[in-house]
């Protein structure tokens, strides 16, 4: 069974950095692409970032190109996306999610998010 | 950029009748890239269509997608109390995904 848990959401202030993890288990972790997306409190989804299953391609919204970096660890099984000069407006759940098969696609699991809020 | 246009914003109906949910693309794709996720408050989306039509792993068949081009329709044959939600569709593919706004499903 997929399991996906984030971690590292919290309090950051605008321009500071934040690191978000996401561990998985239940699945061959290094076979899939994988995603983050997230969701403002009370708003709709928004894909974020996707790596390629050996992490060499690497795809993000325009809204977070070149202050995102998604990036994973295959020995771990884990994902992660580090938030550079994070703004308010970047406030919102993110979650990690799994792509449904090897080539690039729907996402067929999900975590239950971690909340970033950033303020001063 | 595709962007996807979800109608209605909210669908108000009685459990057993049925859910018409409308997702128009701006353009084109190659395929039919298009896929459908139900969300409850308080957690996180959930897969129930893939590649327009193809129900997800565990999906009631209740749930079935159709369309092609531009515009993709999401139906719920017999509403059930657990299936008053938001639901989104997504385009996939040419290394970009998006979301629409979600229609939500409310009881009447």
């Amino acid at each position: 069974q997929v399991h996906l848990l984030e971690s590292g959401g919290g309090v950051v202030q605008p321009g500071r950095s934040l690191r978000l993890s996401c561990a998985a288990s239940g699945f061959t972790f290094s076979d899939y692409p994988m995603h983050w997306v997230r969701q403002p409190p009370g708003k709709g989804l928004e894909w974020v970032a996707v790596t390629s299953h050996d992490g060499k391609n690497k795809y993000f919204a325009d809204s977070v190109k070149g202050r995102f970096i998604i990036s994973r660890d295959n020995s771990r099984n884990t994902l992660y996306l580090r938030m550079d000069s994070p703004r308010p407006e970047d406030t919102a759940i993110y979650y990690c999610a799994k792509n449904a098969g090897y080539n690039y696609g729907p996402l067929d699991s999900w975590g239950q998010g971690t909340l970033v809020s950033v303020s001063s | 950029e595709i962007v996807l246009t979800q109608s209605p914003g909210t669908l108000s109906l009685s459990p057993g009748e049925r859910a018409t949910l409308s997702c128009r693309a701006s353009q084109r794709s190659s395929g039919s890239y298009l896929a459908w996720y139900q969300q409850k408050p308080g957690q996180a989306p959930r897969l129930l269509i893939y590649d327009a039509s193809n129900r997800a792993a565990g999906i009631p068949d209740r749930f079935s997608g159709s369309g092609s081009g531009t515009d993709f329709t999401l139906t719920i044959s017999r509403l059930e109390p657990e299936d008053f939600a938001i639901y989104y569709c997504q385009h996939y593919g040419s290394s970009l995904w998006t979301f629409g706004q979600g229609t939500k499903v409310e009881i009447k």
